[in-house]
């Protein structure tokens, strides 16, 4: 166990719509990136925040937002969902030189 | 962030060694070299990190030549439990706080 939570684990969506997907990092942890992994890929960075503000962005699609609110915890809003955006949503934590990885969010497009 | 190459996928038996080599040419003087592993449907777990020589934990060794254009993750005495992606990661991360650029893996097959 990481210590980082994800929620919902799994997600089935329609095409066009919204979702929020939801991170908590380990306590203490300032940072919270999150990645994107489709089927047998590799991890795409999508964005960083730490301590409630964006550091870093990555491979984020426009139709995709993200926020760290002050207790730390993260969302990452996926809006007009298409097929292509079906995957794997992981979001990670640092402590001194590792990244902490939460069980990831299956999100899955019809 | 350097490139790396690494085998697209390895197989192996229980109770063998595991060598997995990754190709990194242009790796800058600031960079360490970081091994991950992941379980399908899992989140990357840290395995070992280095710069240079060679880096021993519990679970695994990591060996750099001089050169550093190349490691070699090794795992003593796999078990069937050691079937996972592998990910070679190059770049400024000792202290965890860049993202990490994931390449596409070595996909170890561990046979009974």
């Amino acid at each position: 166990d990481s210590g980082v939570t994800q929620t919902p684990k799994h997600l089935i969506t329609a095409t066009g719509q919204r979702v929020t997907l939801r991170c908590s990092p380990r306590s203490g942890d300032l940072s919270v990136y999150w990645y994107q992994q489709s089927l047998d890929q590799g991890l795409q960075f999508l964005i960083q925040y730490y301590n409630g503000e964006e550091r870093a962005k990555g491979n984020i699609l426009e139709r995709f937002s993200a926020q760290q609110f002050p207790d730390l915890h993260s969302e990452l809003n996926l809006s007009s969902l298409e097929l292509g955006d079906s995957a794997l949503y992981f979001c990670a934590s640092v402590r001194d030189y590792e990244q902490y990885f939460g069980p990831g969010t299956r999100l899955t497009v019809t | 962030l350097a490139k790396t190459t690494q085998p697209i996928s390895m197989d192996s038996y229980e109770g063998q060694e595991v060598n997995i080599t990754c190709s990194h040419n242009n790796i800058a003087t600031n960079d360490y070299i970081t091994w991950y592993q992941q379980f399908p449907s899992q989140g990357p777990r840290f395995i070992i990190q280095g710069y240079k020589t060679k880096v021993t934990n519990e679970v695994a060794s990591l060996f750099i030549p001089a050169d550093r254009k190349s490691s070699t993750l090794s795992l003593p005495r796999v078990s069937l439990s050691d079937t996972a992606v592998y990910y070679c990661l190059v770049g400024e991360v000792s202290t965890g706080r860049r993202a990490l650029t994931f390449g596409s893996g070595t996909r170890l097959q561990v046979q009974p």
